[in-house]
């Protein structure tokens, strides 16, 4: 089935620093991926739609100028967390479509530690 | 609009039991419906789907309900197992069709054996 990863599984930096994160589709195109946030114990709040070849659309609430997107390909988007302050601190998961949009295949997830 | 809980729900039940997980959502324009299965520290794993037009869909274990009139929908579990432990979140489209979906408040599962 199709497959989707993330990397780094997990990221601990300091406070003021920049992080990516990647998010590939192993074998599948995606000109559209999600990325959402994950607070713990708590659910998973969407925090923007990347579209390959055009600027990622952004919820309310989320900075773009903080989370930067970056659909580099059909099999890759990028999310930098920049400069990372501690209540950025949390689990970061993409997702991409399968063939039928109603398929979603999620990634492992990231978990971002901001000392 | 999206539903965001600071303490998530908890469900124990005893080995061999069938669970029932509930869900509320708002959207009244989502016209497909997901249940998805994380387990600490992974991605969600999707369980089953339903669409607007059903009102009732059966997996292998599994059978979510859909009542439109009251935006609610449910997560059956039959004869649940320690490996089904984990913490269940239901999903709607908002009546999108690109993929977009939004997070009910999850539940925490915890069977004991």
């Amino acid at each position: 089935g199709a497959v989707v990863s993330q990397h780094p599984s997990w990221v601990i930096c300091k406070s003021g620093t920049s992080v990516k994160i990647e998010c590939r589709s192993l074998d599948f195109q995606a000109t559209t991926m999600f990325w959402y946030r994950q607070f713990p114990k708590q659910s998973l709040m969407l925090m923007a739609t990347s579209n390959e070849g055009s600027k990622a659309t952004y919820e309310q609430g989320v900075e773009k100028d903080k989370f930067l997107i970056n659909h580099a390909s059909l099999t890759l988007s990028t999310l930098t967390v920049t400069s990372a302050h501690p209540e950025d601190s949390s689990f970061y998961i993409c997702s991409a479509p399968g063939r039928s949009t109603d398929t979603q295949y999620f990634g492992p997830g990231t978990r971002l530690t901001v000392l | 609009g999206e539903s965001v809980g600071l303490h998530l729900p908890t469900l124990s039940v005893q080995e061999g039991d069938n669970s029932i997980i509930n869900c509320a959502y708002s959207n009244s324009a989502s016209d497909y419906f997901i249940w998805y299965k994380q387990e600490s520290g992974k991605g969600p794993q999707f369980i089953i789907d339903i669409r607007s037009n059903m009102d009732k869909r059966q997996g292998q274990r599994v059978t979510v309900l859909l009542n439109k009139t009251v935006k609610h929908l449910s997560l059956q579990i039959a004869a649940t197992q320690p490996g089904d432990s984990a913490v269940y979140f239901c999903a709607e489209n908002g009546g999108t069709s690109y993929g977009k979906l939004t997070f009910g408040q999850g539940t925490i599962l915890t069977v004991h054996p």
